[in-house]
C-alpha cells in the first residue's frame, strides 16, 4: 500500500514568511509523529498526533511552530516568521498504535519536506 | 532521561568486509523498544528491525544482523559481506512504546567502497 507521503519535497522562503507542510500518514495508521532533521542536531521530535487526544507538544522549539491533524489522518505543521535557523528537514510519520497490534509502535517516515529559510 | 549513543560518526569499508555498527542507549523503563533504521543519500528513513526489551533473542535477517544485551545496553547491527548498496546514514532509536516518541541516535555514517 501507500506509505507516508509528504508536500511539498522542497520549500525556499525568505526569512519573515510563513510556511504550511503536509503530512498524509499510512491509511489506517492512528498516530503521527513529526521530527526535524538538521545538521547540527541531528533528528529531533517535535509533536505527536494519537487519534482525538490532545497532542503531545513537548518537542516544539518555540511558539512559531504549531501543527494539527484535521479528521484524523492528514497533518500540516506551520512555521510562522521563518528563521534561518528553522531551515532543517522536516519527517512525518505514522504508526498504527492499535491496543494488541504486533509492531504497532513502529514509525514509517515519509520522504521529508526540505525547508531552506534564505 | 533515555539516550542513544552511536559512538562511531562514520566508517569506511571495502566491499565484501563485515561491518559491525554500534548502539548504547540509557532509560529507566523497563519496557522499551528499539529500532534501526537506514537513511540512504535518497533521504527516506528506512525501518530495518525493532526489538522489546524483554525479548533479547538476536535476529537474523539476510546479510543483516542484530546482538542485543540488556547487561552492557546495547544493540549493535551487523552487516555480514557489505556491499556498495549498503552506503547510507544508520540510525538506532528508543521508544517507551505505543505513542512514545523516538529518540535518536547521531548516526553512523557507512561508505562501502567497491
Amino acid at each position: 500500500g501507500a506509505g507516508v507521503s509528504q508536500s511539498p519535497s522542497n520549500k525556499v522562503t525568505e526569512k519573515g514568511k510563513d510556511v504550511e507542510l503536509r503530512c498524509d500518514p499510512i491509511s489506517g495508521h492512528t498516530a503521527l509523529y513529526w521530527y526535524r532533521q538538521s545538521l547540527g542536531q541531528g533528528l529531533e521530535f517535535l509533536i505527536y498526533f494519537q487519534g482525538n487526544s490532545a497532542p503531545d507538544k513537548s518537542g516544539l522549539p518555540s511558539d512559531r511552530f504549531s501543527a494539527e491533524r484535521t479528521g484524523g489522518s492528514v497533518s500540516t505543521l506551520t512555521i510562522q516568521r521563518t528563521q534561518q535557523e528553522d531551515s532543517a528537514v522536516y519527517l512525518c510519520a505514522s504508526s498504527l498504535n492499535f491496543p494488541g497490534s504486533l509492531n504497532g509502535d513502529t514509525q514509517y517516515f515519509g520522504p521529508g519536506t526540505r525547508l531552506t529559510v534564505l | 532521561a533515555q539516550k542513544v549513543t552511536q559512538a562511531q560518526t562514520e566508517i569506511s569499508v571495502v566491499e565484501k568486509e563485515d561491518v559491525t555498527l554500534d548502539c548504547v542507549y540509557e532509560t529507566r523503563d523497563t519496557t522499551y523498544y528499539l529500532f534501526w533504521y537506514k537513511q540512504p543519500p535518497s533521504g527516506e528513513l528506512v525501518f530495518l528491525i525493532r526489538r522489546n526489551s524483554f525479548d533479547e533473542q538476536n535476529e537474523i535477517s539476510g546479510r543483516y544482523s542484530w546482538n542485543f544485551q540488556k547487561s552492557t545496553s546495547s544493540f549493535n547491527f551487523t552487516i555480514t559481506a557489505s556491499q556498495v548498496v549498503d552506503s547510507a546514514v544508520y540510525f538506532c532509536a528508543l521508544t517507551r512504546g505505543q505513542g512514545g516518541k523516538l529518540i535518536f541516535g547521531q548516526g553512523t555514517e557507512l561508505s562501502v567502497k567497491p
